[in-house]
Formats: structure tokens, C-alpha cells, sequence
């Protein structure tokens, strides 16, 4: 019954080593988002997509990309990552017009060595 | 000002007892109010969803929202070990260009004790 699904559940990279981090929703929701949460804080939100319509915070790095082929995927590429990037990063999609809830993935857990 | 606070601090309860959790706002744009419950190493599951003001009770959870005081809170009656988790509270605007976001509070560790 998942309905955002993100995989993988962990990941272990490389310092430098680009990754891609993959979400799906069988919601057929028009936005989706990918937050960055470190431990103990709030998720950060770093993009989100309303349909093909990209939308980036001024404040994410641009070692931080992402991709959303069709409505149902959307990917999540660090290009160069670095100890800092270790954290979760949680996908999460809502319908965008009139109902707003955020329905959130299980989460990729990054872990940089 | 930050857009979202809730005050982080840990929130030990026995077991039974009423939990309170609260944050404020200072965007006054926000129309829809949500509250999320995590476990550890875990995504956000959403517990409640208030569009505008007034109140919303689900079992054992209700949500209030006070809009003229900026003002959202979450009670959890007859608190259970298996609340036991971080509570994020999240608000968002209506739809419009770049209104998409949804803004979170730092999130309330909760520890109900048996």
C-alpha cells in the first residue's frame, strides 16, 4: 500500500562520488518535493517539481540537482558529494490544487565516507 | 523571525496523560496546517490536516488553529508508550506561483513514559 516510495532505503557513497536518489508515488500527484533532514532538525526543503515545473530554493547548492521524467518519479542527483550531505532525504508529494496535504516516502538515508 | 517555531525541547509525559504541542507563524499566507508524526529513522506520517481555522479531532488527536493569533496546536489524549516520537508541525499557502512549499517547524521529541 506504499504510496511514495523511495529507494534506496540506505546509501553509502563516496566523498566526490555522485548518487541518485530515486522517489515514486502512485498518487498521481502534480508536486513533488525533496527535503533534507539532518539529525534533530527540521527537513530542509531543497526543490520541488508542480508537474514539469521546476522550482529551486535560492538556498540549495547547485551540487544538488534533480529530475522528473514523468509524474510518477523523481530523482534526486548529488553531483559531488560531501560530508556535510550526510542526512535523510525524504521525497514527499501533495495534489497542489485545492487539497495541500504532503504525503512523505520512508526516506534515503546518506551516509558519505 | 523564522517563518515556522516550535520549540524543540524534549517533552516527557507519563502515560495517560495530555500532550500539548504548539508553533507559531508569522506568514500570514499560510491557509493549510498539518501535523506529522516521525519515528526515528523514519518519513513524516501525516496525523492531521486543518484548512483555515477551528478545530479537528481524530481519536485521540485534536488540532486547533487560531489564525488571528497565528497560533496551530496539537493534543494527544490518554498518551500511549507508542506515541512516543517527534511531532513536526507544517503549514502551507494556497496555490499559486512559488506557493507550493510546505514550511516546517523544528519538531517536538515526545516520550510518553509507561
Amino acid at each position: 500500500d506504499a504510496m511514495v516510495i523511495q529507494n534506496p532505503r540506505y546509501q553509502v557513497t563516496q566523498f566526490g562520488k555522485p548518487v541518485t536518489l530515486s522517489c515514486s508515488q502512485t498518487l498521481n500527484h502534480n508536486v513533488m518535493y525533496w527535503y533534507q533532514q539532518k539529525s534533530s532538525q527540521a527537513p530542509k526543503l531543497l526543490f520541488h517539481y508542480y508537474d514539469k515545473d521546476f522550482n529551486n530554493e535560492a538556498d540549495t547548492p547547485d551540487n544538488f540537482q534533480s529530475r522528473r521524467p514523468n509524474t510518477s518519479f523523481c530523482f534526486l542527483d548529488i553531483r559531488s558529494p560531501g560530508l556535510g550531505d550526510a542526512a535523510m532525504y525524504l521525497c514527499a508529494t501533495s495534489r497542489g490544487q485545492g487539497g495541500a496535504e504532503a504525503f512523505f516516502g520512508q526516506g534515503t538515508r546518506l551516509t558519505v565516507v | 523571525q523564522k517563518e515556522v517555531e516550535q520549540d524543540p525541547g524534549p517533552l516527557s509525559v507519563p502515560e495517560g496523560a495530555i500532550v500539548s504541542l504548539n508553533c507559531t507563524y508569522s506568514n500570514s499566507a499560510f491557509q493549510y496546517f498539518m501535523w506529522y508524526r516521525q519515528y526515528s529513522r523514519k518519513g513524516p506520517e501525516l496525523l492531521m490536516y486543518t484548512y483555515s481555522s477551528g478545530n479537528k479531532e481524530d481519536g485521540r488527536f485534536t488540532a486547533q488553529v487560531d489564525k488571528s493569533s497565528k497560533y496551530i496546536s496539537l493534543f494527544i489524549r490518554d498518551s500511549q508508550p507508542s506515541d512516543s516520537a517527534t511531532y513536526l508541525c507544517a503549514m502551507k499557502a494556497p496555490l499559486g506561483d512559488g506557493n507550493n512549499r510546505l514550511a516546517f517547524g523544528k519538531g517536538n521529541q515526545v516520550v510518553v513514559i509507561p
